[in-house]
């Protein structure tokens, strides 16, 4: 069981748009619906930001959404804000009731 | 609202054993809605899935940490823990307790704030 791979970084301006990959193995992301996303701050725990792909929990903005392309997910941030600033991970299904996550991507808003 | 706690020694010999409990308030572990699950993030870099328990009692594992990794649960005290045993420096880390919501969004959505564990001499 690899760790699903993503940029280190990232980064974009208030107001535009990036887009975070994550890309695994027919034997996780490319198998299940079950990629889910996390939003980090400094010295903060993980908050859940997407779930099964593309849908978001309640609260959440829905200046984010999620989408999937065979072994490749993808996290996109619409509209950047400065609170966007922070660490992303995703993270998938691997079978047998297991999990795998990405090595978490650093956005800087400039 | 739920709330979970982890709570533990901060600094572990090496070659002894890492033990951490994760106590949750405002809900119950013994709901088949959920597992429950530790996650672990060393200085500087991503999150690593550790494991998960349901309220059967079964357990899951990271294939890569499953010799050495019990997560087990206490249902009449509510909580459920994890031990690491043979501790190296790789296993430094800040270790978080999350919920796994099995029905609804799939997906680890409520988390502790995280424990620091240093394993040195």
């Amino acid at each position: 069981q690899s760790a699903l791979t993503q940029p280190a970084s990232v980064s974009g301006s208030p107001g535009q748009s990036i887009t975070i990959s994550c890309t695994g193995t027919s034997s996780d992301v490319g198998n299940y619906n079950l990629v889910s996303w996390y939003q980090q701050h400094p010295g903060k725990a993980p908050k859940l930001i997407i779930y099964e792909v593309t849908k978001r929990p309640s609260g959440v903005s829905n200046r984010f959404s999620g989408s999937k392309s065979g072994n490749t997910a993808s996290l996109t941030i619409s509209g950047l804000q400065a609170e966007d600033e922070a660490d992303y991970s995703c993270c998938s299904y691997a079978g047998i009731s297991t999990w795998v996550f990405g090595g978490g991507t650093k956005l800087t808003v400039l | 609202q739920l709330q979970l706690q982890e709570s533990g020694p901060g600094l572990v010999q090496p070659s002894e054993t890492l033990s951490l409990t994760c106590t949750v308030s405002g809900g119950s572990i013994s709901s088949s809605s959920y597992y429950w699950g530790w996650i672990r993030q060393p200085p500087g870099k991503g999150l690593e899935w550790t494991g998960n328990i349901y309220y059967s009692g079964s357990a899951y594992y990271n294939p890569s940490l499953k010799s050495r990794v019990t997560i087990s649960a206490d249902t009449s005290k509510n909580q459920f823990s994890l031990k690491l045993t043979s501790v190296t420096a790789a296993d430094t880390a800040v270790y978080y307790c999350a919920r796994l919501d099995n029905t609804v969004t799939t997906g680890f959505d409520y988390w502790g704030q995280g424990t620091l564990v240093t394993v040195s001499s």
